[in-house]
């Protein structure tokens, strides 16, 4: 069964930084695009950004662009999620998300991680 | 942006019974409109996409309809373990959007 273990997440102070890890397995990660979503406390979800799978291409909301950074390496089976300029609005549970397939160019997400909560204030 | 809006923000039904879920989308997402379940404290689940297929081990019960702007998700006859809240997403461009939510409850 696929397995994907988010960490990273905390307390961090308005215009501050964190980096989320996304450590995946039990499945051969390379092979697909993998994403950022969101979710604040009592609301819906939010996607934040995508990656391809090679890395090469980027994807981002509106109200991250800037700000955020995603990346992955697939020699280590993990994917992050650099956050710089952090304001209150950021703060969510950030949940890891696989593309159900191997050959889409937009994704849907078929396994998620447990999520990781980011909390962003003073 | 496409904007996914879903009704009703609340239904109240009991076991047994059929829901209709429906999202609307501010512009046609052709048939690229996905449906997760999500229950409290867990992550989202997929359970249909491009609108009518079901995801690995979603059952039966499960389906999904629509083209264009409408979609519904349609559970055949609620168990215990449907009543969460259900979000749709398309994914025909960026950025991709989800709906805002339906909470099925327990009447």
């Amino acid at each position: 069964e696929v397995q994907m273990v988010e960490s990273g997440g905390g307390l961090v102070q308005p215009g501050g930084s964190l980096r989320l890890s996304c450590a995946a397995s039990r499945f051969t990660f390379s092979s697909y695009a993998m994403s950022w979503v969101r979710q604040a406390p009592g609301k819906g979800l939010e996607w934040v950004s995508t990656v391809s799978r090679s890395g090469s291409s980027t994807f981002y909301a509106d109200s991250m662009k800037g700000r955020f950074t995603i990346s992955r390496d697939n020699s280590k089976n993990t994917l992050y999620l650099q956050m710089n300029s952090l304001r209150a609005e950021d703060t969510a549970i950030y949940f890891c998300a696989k593309d159900r397939a191997t050959d889409y160019s937009t994704p849907n997400f078929d396994s998620w991680g447990q999520g990781t909560l980011v909390t962003v204030s003073s | 942006e496409i904007v996914l809006t879903q009704s009703p923000a609340t239904l109240s039904l009991s076991p047994g019974e059929r829901a209709t879920l429906s999202c609307r989308a501010s512009q046609s997402v052709s048939s690229f409109l996905a449906w997760y379940q999500q229950k409290p404290g867990q992550a989202p689940r997929l359970l249909i996409y491009d609108t009518s297929n079901r995801a690995t081990g979603i059952p039966a019960r499960f389906s999904g309809s629509g083209s264009g702007t409408d979609f519904t998700l349609t559970i055949s006859s609620l168990e215990p373990e449907d009543f969460a809240v259900y979000y749709c997403q398309q994914r025909i461009n960026w950025p991709l959007t989800f709906g805002q939510g339906t909470r099925l409850e327990i009447k």
